[in-house]
């Protein structure tokens, strides 16, 4: 199995600057990489996949990039709204695993 | 507008069984694969199992293989998990979600709002 690697496990970041979450595959996943955002008590919502596609309805302050085993999800002034932990997810390979999240704090 | 409702999450004793089910609408039910995927308290995310459109083909974590099945009754709108010899690690929020493929695969649309498992004697 795909086994996916998320760095750091928090980020601490001030309401207006860039965060760089990072996602790290174990073998290449081509582009079949999503990112998921879920704040404390709520369902994870889908946010970027194609590894750079954004969802419907999602700020344009969410960005992704990357190809292979190498992947970021950038927010680019973060809002307060953004504080919450953030999943990558491959969809290259059976089984669809997750990487274990980080966590982005307010600073 | 989607909406994914899950219901039947309880207490049980490990070694118990308990079958939860998503009730669906907004969209075309028979169009669309279903899986669920689970939370444990505070853990991140881990696909359970998932469903194609038409409920022929089926997929499972290998961590539930054998204990656990999923089905879906495309008359109701519903999709199912029928969970058996549960154990302390089956503890979860476990959420129906719609993955992007009709074949069960994919990255996930769509989420419902969970329902809670707790094993424990």
């Amino acid at each position: 199995e795909i086994v996916v690697t998320q760095s750091p496990a928090t980020l601490s970041v001030s309401p207006g600057e860039r965060a760089t979450l990072s996602c790290r595959a174990s073998q290449s996943v081509s582009s079949n990489l999503a990112w998921y955002q879920q704040k404390p008590g709520q369902s994870p919502r889908l946010l970027i996949y194609g590894t750079s596609t954004r969802a419907t309805g999602i700020s344009a302050r969410f960005s992704g990039s990357g190809s292979g085993t190498e992947f970021t999800l950038t927010i680019s002034s973060l809002q307060s709204e953004d504080f919450a932990i953030y999943y990558c997810q491959q969809y290259n390979r059976w089984p669809p695993l997750f990487g274990q999240g980080t966590k982005v704090e307010i600073k | 507008e989607v909406q994914l409702l899950e219901s039947g999450g309880g207490l049980v004793q490990p070694g118990g069984s308990l079958r939860l089910s998503c009730a669906a609408s907004g969209f075309t039910f028979t169009s669309y694969a279903l899986s669920w995927v689970r939370q444990g308290p505070g853990k991140g995310l881990e696909w359970v199992s998932s469903i194609s459109d038409s409920g022929d083909s089926t997929f499972y974590a290998d961590s539930v293989k054998g204990r656990f099945t999923i089905s879906r009754d495309n008359y109701r709108d519903t999709l199912y998990l029928q969970m058996n010899s549960l154990r302390d690690e089956d503890a979860a929020v476990y959420y129906c979600a719609i993955p992007s493929y009709s074949s069960g695969w994919g990255y996930f649309d769509d989420w419902g709002q969970g329902t809670l498992v707790t094993v424990s004697s």
